[in-house]
């Protein structure tokens, strides 16, 4: 079992629709990251929260709206996506620490397709 | 800047055999670490083995093992005894010490499959 949990696993939404993605970890990590994927392609970052404060928006475009309540959730508000904004999406969480690097562990995605 | 680069877009190796997977990286950090994740197609990436830039000795997780050149800047991934459960895609990935937040540059990945 994934330690961090996404939902949903499938999102099919229609260009004027409202919808969220959700990530919760449980691991104590304080640093909780978006990335988008596109097949057989690396991961693109989004976003970074670090300590529940966002601390890298990689220039994405604002129908991508993130949020993160709390240091265990995590959530991705998206509007009035385009058919190119079907991916999977990924959170991940990792421990913070100067000096040391930490690995992420990353949910099981969301696949988003766009209509 | 940092870069990953991966020449390798696909291999095959058979069952039970081991297979490296190449990685060189740059970057002007002077402190850095070096990661691998699995992606099967399942499409959940797996965090499989860590490398700092002064560790001395290569790192090893069971059946992982990372032979690091630090000179060479390379940092290649060797899976020994090769599993059909292996055949997936697998990213190098890096992050330095002057990077903001934990941010990771990874490679456009290796696709691995292993045949019976």
């Amino acid at each position: 079992d994934t330690e961090v949990t996404q939902t949903p696993k499938h999102l099919v939404m229609g260009m004027t629709n409202k919808k969220s993605l959700k990530c919760e970890q449980h691991m104590g990590h304080r640093a909780m990251y978006w990335y988008k994927q596109k097949a057989k392609k690396p991961p693109e970052l989004m976003f970074v929260y670090s300590y529940e404060k966002l601390s890298i928006n990689e220039s994405v475009p604002s129908r991508f709206s993130p949020e993160c309540p709390n240091s265990s959730l995590l959530n991705l508000h998206l509007h009035a996506l385009q058919p190119e904004d079907s991916a999977l999406y990924l959170c991940a969480s990792s421990q913070v620490g100067t000096g040391a690097y930490y690995g992420y562990t990353f949910g099981s995605g969301t696949r988003l397709t766009v209509v | 800047a940092q870069k990953i680069t991966q020449t390798q877009p696909g291999m095959f190796v058979q069952e039970k055999e081991a297979v490296t997977l190449d990685c060189t990286y740059d970057t002007s950090d002077p402190s850095y670490g070096l990661f691998w994740y699995k992606q099967p197609s399942s499409g959940e990436m797996i965090f499989l083995i860590y490398q700092g830039s002064y560790d001395q000795q290569n790192a090893t997780e069971g059946r992982y093992s990372l032979n690091f050149q630090k000179a060479r800047k390379s940092a290649n991934l060797v899976i020994s005894a090769s599993q059909l459960g292996d055949s997936a895609m697998y990213f190098c990935a890096m992050r330095g010490v002057n990077t903001n937040a934990g941010k990771s540059t990874f490679g456009d990945g290796t696709t691995l499959t292993v045949k019976p």
